[in-house]
């Protein structure tokens, strides 16, 4: 099993709509959670952080459930340039050894 | 402030050859993580350095080493290289000791290809 499982997608979705990428992982013992953007060619970038009590900024929410070690990132009113890959990122206390996982692929139409 | 930075940005080489990529982390970090990415997958975790020591280490082989200065940046060696080396390299700088919610920033990445 892999330490980190994302939804294999691809995800296509016309603009506007609301959609939904959940991750788990393996590691109980893991602490640090984040979802990462990564544009085609490019390297990763921090989209957000996930917190116990769950976060959201603006059309973005992350969820995080420890009990059964899933992620999950929603993101509404979908537009054009959210097209991307989304990638589900976990770490171990400190920041030692981050995980990434395999990403989902989101595609937004007009 | 600066960013990461990788140097080369893109790089060929002959299989069986060896290559060393270097990187600069955040102004301000202390930790530098490589990672290897394949096309179409996600980064995968090679090894992390702090305090000029590898400090946690994927599933690559002895092929890959790496080493840390004083000055926190680093550089990333892969001797006899394969073909399946072939990949986009990416450095990622941290602040250590944080608990949750320690982010890394990515370096733009060096693609190494060989033939």
């Amino acid at each position: 099993r892999k330490e980190v499982e994302q939804d294999p997608g691809p995800f296509n979705v016309p603009e506007g709509a609301t959609v939904a990428f959940n991750c788990t992982y393996s590691n109980s013992a893991s602490q640090s959670f984040f979802w990462y953007r990564q544009d085609c060619r490019k390297e990763p970038k921090l989209l957000m952080s996930v917190y116990s009590s769950g976060n959201e900024d603006g059309r973005f929410t992350a969820q995080l459930n420890r009990a059964s070690q899933y992620i999950s990132l929603l993101i509404r009113d979908s537009k054009l340039s959210d097209s991307a890959t989304y990638l589900c990122v976990v770490s171990n206390t400190g920041g030692f050894k981050t995980i990434f996982g395999a990403g989902t692929r989101l595609f937004v139409k007009a | 402030d600066a960013g990461v930075t990788q140097s080369p940005t893109h790089l060929i080489k002959t299989r069986g050859q060896q290559v060393t990529l270097r990187c600069s982390p955040k102004s301000g970090h202390d930790t530098v993580s490589w990672y290897q990415q394949a096309l179409g997958q996600g980064p995968q975790f090679i090894f992390q350095y702090y305090e000029e020591e590898e400090r946690q280490r994927g599933n690559f082989p002895d092929r890959f080493s790496g080493h840390q200065f004083p000055n926190y940046s680093s550089e990333l060696n892969v001797n006899a290289l394969l073909l399946g080396d072939s990949a986009l390299y990416l450095c990622a700088s941290s602040l250590a000791g944080r608990g949750e919610g320690t982010e890394a920033f990515f370096g733009q990445g060096t693609r190494l290809t060989v033939v």
